[in-house]
């Protein structure tokens, strides 16, 4: 199976701060990653998709790039909204496998 | 708009069976992968299944469902399942059935499925 390792495990950032997570793939999987925003008590909901596709609706200040082993997702001024948990998922192989999530909290 | 909700979670014996139900609307619901993805109380998500539309015969499991877990749909009905059997303490999960096999980009709110004597 691929293993996907996200780092960090937990952030506390400031509204309008910068945050970036990442998201290391145990093997190259191109760009067949996706991320996605769980809010507690809610489904997962996919912001990311193919490595750098915002989904339809999706704020811009979140972004993903990267490809290979070695992706990122960041929120470019994060709003008291955007606390959740997130999470990156590969497509390359079977099965669907997805990193251990990052906590995000506002300071 | 696109509408995934599951049913059929509640308390069962080790050992026990159970059948989840996911009623799709909103889409072209036999034009699409669905998939069972799931997640334990406090933990990440883990991808279990899924299975082509259209009446194909792709379906994919986890290693840790293969063998216990069914899946299998009801174009005519829009429908999803999961058929559980042999369950297991570790079972213990909200289940999502969500729409894709690359990609997740709708999903149900959950049905939890808790096992336990």
């Amino acid at each position: 199976d691929i293993q996907m390792t996200q780092s960090p495990s937990s952030l506390s950032a400031s509204v309008g701060d910068r945050v970036t997570i990442t998201c290391q793939a145990s093997q190259d999987i191109s760009n067949f990653l996706n991320w996605y925003q769980q809010k507690p008590g809610k489904a997962p909901k996919l912001l990311i998709y193919d490595a750098s596709n915002l989904e339809t609706g999706v704020p811009s200040r979140f972004s993903g790039s990267g490809s290979g082993t070695e992706f990122t997702f960041t929120i470019t001024s994060l709003q008291p909204e955007d606390i959740a948990t997130y999470y990156c998922q590969q497509y390359d192989d079977l099965p669907r496998t997805f990193g251990g999530g990052t906590k995000m909290e506002i300071e | 708009q696109v509408h995934l909700v599951e049913s059929g979670g509640g308390l069962v014996k080790p050992g026990g069976s159970l059948r989840l139900s996911c009623a799709a609307s909103g889409f072209s619901f036999s034009d699409y992968y669905m998939s069972w993805i799931r997640q334990a109380p406090g933990k990440g998500l883990e991808w279990l299944s899924f299975i082509v539309g259209s009446g194909g015969s792709t379906i994919h499991y986890a290693d840790s469902v293969r063998g216990r877990f069914a899946i299998s749909r009801d174009d005519a009905k829009n429908s999803l399942y999961l058929q559980m059997n042999t369950l297991r303490a570790e079972d213990t999960a909200v289940y999502y059935c969500a729409r894709g096999r690359d990609y997740f980009d709708f999903w149900g709110q959950g049905t939890l499925v808790t096992v336990s004597s």
